[in-house]
């Protein structure tokens, strides 16, 4: 049970080229996130996913897309990198509904971005 | 909009407990009480989550006052390992999502 996996652990770009993060988990969880934490600063919901088939735009979506391939993976996508979007990248998953009132996610080891 | 606040570091010696109290007047009341463990360079860690009353796991246990304005986090016989930014979070929504919502969180430092 290898819990949230996400590939890869370190990346840099140059300004304007693309990637995809992925993002895995095995405990067969609906909901999933990402989020992006900066230096010094908390966490910030970048997309959501309810369930395998559905995203939803969360607060700072721009220059962002997702992909929600099947219920365990949940992909992030930029497709022209900017030196704003360096970042620490992580993926959560919850075993309940993106909407509730329970916050209990669990989150991969992150992607280190780094935009040049 | 749900927020809460609690100290910015605290410092024990390795096997003491350690109690880390959370204040969040404008809870809703659905909402649960959650908190996080992080480590440098790591992802957010799960801890405990709590309506009211007293949850307790194998990690911690979480104290909720019958007013709900307040939460206290209890780890008990601290280790070294345990230094770590830990984190308490109540009701936070972006869009219809759950957000998660990280202040400050509070610092702990370990000693022997």
């Amino acid at each position: 049970n290898a819990g949230v996996t996400q590939t890869p652990k370190f990346q840099v770009l140059k300004t304007g080229q693309s990637m995809t993060l992925q993002c895995a988990q095995d405990m067969n969880h609906n909901s999933m996130y990402w989020y992006r934490q900066d230096p010094g600063m908390g966490l910030r919901l970048i997309y959501y996913s309810a369930s395998e088939g559905t995203t939803d735009k969360g607060e700072v979506p721009n220059g962002y897309n997702v992909s929600r391939l099947n219920k365990r993976e949940f992909s992030l996508r930029l497709e022209s990198a900017a030196p704003s979007q360096t970042s620490v990248y992580f993926c959560a998953s919850s075993p309940n509904p993106t909407g509730g009132s329970s916050y209990e996610q669990y989150f991969g080891p992150g992607t280190r971005l780094t935009v040049t | 909009l749900a927020k809460t606040t609690q100290p910015i570091s605290m410092d024990s010696y390795e096997g003491q407990e350690v109690n880390i109290t959370c204040s969040h007047n404008n809870i809703a009341t659905n909402d649960y009480i959650t908190w996080y463990q992080q480590f440098p360079s790591q992802g957010p860690r799960f801890i405990i989550q709590g309506y009211k009353t007293k949850v307790t796991n194998e990690v911690a246990s979480l104290f909720i006052p019958a007013d709900r304005k307040s939460s206290t986090l209890s780890l008990p016989r601290v280790s070294l390992s345990d230094t770590a930014v830990y984190y308490c979070l109540v009701g936070e929504k972006a869009g219809t999502a759950s957000k998660l919502t990280f202040g400050t969180g509070t610092r702990l430092q370990v000693t022997l």
